[in-house]
């Protein structure tokens, strides 16, 4: 079993729709959480992060953590195309003090 | 102010040869990651350094790779003897403080092994 796990997609949703994002780890310890959003040819750079149980809301986007059931998800509202990207979820591993990533999910978003 | 810098932002060299690949991270920042990308895949860990303490190389692929840090500054991974399967695109990211904090990544060098 992966340390992270993203479906890879493709997902597509239409424009103006909410795209959900999933991400599931198995380090029952870990406690700090991330997504990253890559353009193709770019570096990972980072949305949002969330350390605590519920949602968390920045503009379009909402984190969503489940420690119990070891998932954490994000939401993206009225989806743009320039939404269109590989989008990376990230979690601490809790004895080695370093970050894992998930191999990410390609999101399209047709117009 | 700066933000991760690597160089160079292209690679392009002969199988057996060695490379050396740059990053500066972000002036303060203690803790510096070293990924792999080959295309179409997701983040390989290579190596993470804390400050003065001795560096997580539990993602090293092979004795080919190493890499260095001086202090709290400029880091250098080395290939020896590269391969095809080497080519990839080579990620830096720095973070504040402890490596849980969030990352800011370099631009990447690619790295084309002929």
């Amino acid at each position: 079993q992966k340390e992270v796990e993203q479906n890879s997609g493709p997902l597509s949703v239409p424009e103006g729709a909410i795209a959900s994002l999933n991400c599931t780890y198995s380090d029952r310890g870990s406690q700090s959480f991330f997504w990253y959003r890559q353009y193709s040819g770019k570096s990972p750079e980072l949305i949002m992060f969330i350390y605590s149980n519920g949602d968390k809301e920045d503009g379009r986007f909402t984190a969503q953590l489940n420690k119990a059931s070891q998932y954490v998800s994000l939401l993206i509202r009225d989806s743009q195309p320039s939404d269109s990207a590989t989008y990376l979820c990230a979690v601490n591993h809790s004895s080695a003090s370093k970050i894992i990533f998930g191999s990410g999910t390609r999101l399209s978003i047709r117009p | 102010g700066a933000g991760v810098s690597q160089s160079p932002s292209n690679k392009v060299t002969e199988k057996g040869k060695d490379v050396e690949l740059r990053c500066d991270p972000i002036s303060g920042h203690t803790a510096l990651y070293w990924y792999r990308q080959r295309l179409g895949q997701g983040l390989e860990f290579l190596i993470y350094f804390q400050g003065n303490s001795a560096p997580d190389k539990s993602g090293l692929p092979s004795d080919r790779f190493s890499a260095e840090r001086t202090g709290e500054s400029v880091s250098t991974l080395t290939i020896q003897r590269t391969q095809q399967e080497d080519s990839a695109v080579y990620l830096c990211a720095s973070s504040l403080d402890r490596g849980t904090d969030t990352q800011y990544f370099g631009p990447g060098t690619r790295l084309t092994v002929l």
